[in-house]
């Protein structure tokens, strides 16, 4: 089992749409989850961080935490094209004095004009 | 720094040679992360780094790579004897040790061995 999962994709949306991604992560005791956003020939760029379980709202983006299901989600309301992107979940794994930030492989999201 | 700072932006070498990657982290960062891409794929992990001492050194694909960090802070990331499945963007990325670790990149070094 892969320690930070995600869907591939892609996803595609049309534009104006909720995009919803999704992440599982396997270490029960991870306490910190981030999103990042990475596009075509850039670098991951963190646009969501959340600690602890429930939604955080940033502008248009909401990352939802569900620790008793291992469970992260990303949601983009109102999708854009500028959104298209591979989306990065990564999970800060360990604890006490071994902490490591643990990365999936993404999900690249297509928003439809 | 304002930043992760990562040189050279682009290195063009000869299969066989051998290359040091740089990456100068966030200042205070205490960790310190290499990643590898390839056109199109995900993240590949490397090696961490927390101060100087490297904890986690399992993604380091064969004994040409190398990495080392001194005072903390500057990361060299080595390989030898390149070859040409080396070609890939090489990513660094630095963050504060704390339980919110939130990791910034920096721009990456895109190497090509011809």
């Amino acid at each position: 089992q892969k320690e930070v999962e995600q869907n591939s994709g892609p996803l595609s949306v049309p534009e104006g749409a909720i995009a919803s991604l999704n992440c599982t992560y396997s270490d029960r005791g991870s306490q910190s989850f981030f999103w990042y956003r990475q596009y075509s020939g850039k670098s991951p760029e963190l646009i969501m961080s959340i600690y602890s379980n429930g939604d955080q709202e940033d502008g248009r983006f909401t990352a939802q935490l569900n620790k008793a299901s291992q469970y992260v989600s990303l949601l983009i309301r109102d999708s854009q094209p500028s959104d298209s992107a591979t989306y990065l979940c990564a999970v800060n794994m360990g604890s006490g004095g071994y902490q490591k930030v643990t990365f999936g492989t993404g999900t690249k999201l297509q928003v439809i004009p | 720094g304002a930043g992760v700072s990562q040189s050279p932006s682009n290195k063009v070498t000869e299969k066989g040679k051998d290359v040091e990657l740089r990456c100068d982290p966030i200042s205070g960062h205490t960790a310190l992360y290499w990643y590898r891409q390839s056109l199109g794929q995900g993240l590949e992990f490397l090696i961490y780094f927390q101060g100087n001492s490297a904890p986690d050194k399992s993604g380091l694909p064969s004994d040409r790579f190398s990495a080392e960090r001194t005072g903390g802070s500057v990361s060299t990331l080595t390989i030898q004897r390149t070859q040409q499945e080396d070609s890939a963007v090489y990513l660094c990325a630095s963050s504060l040790f704390s339980y919110r670790q939130e990791a910034f990149f920096g721009q990456g070094t895109r190497l090509t061995v011809v």
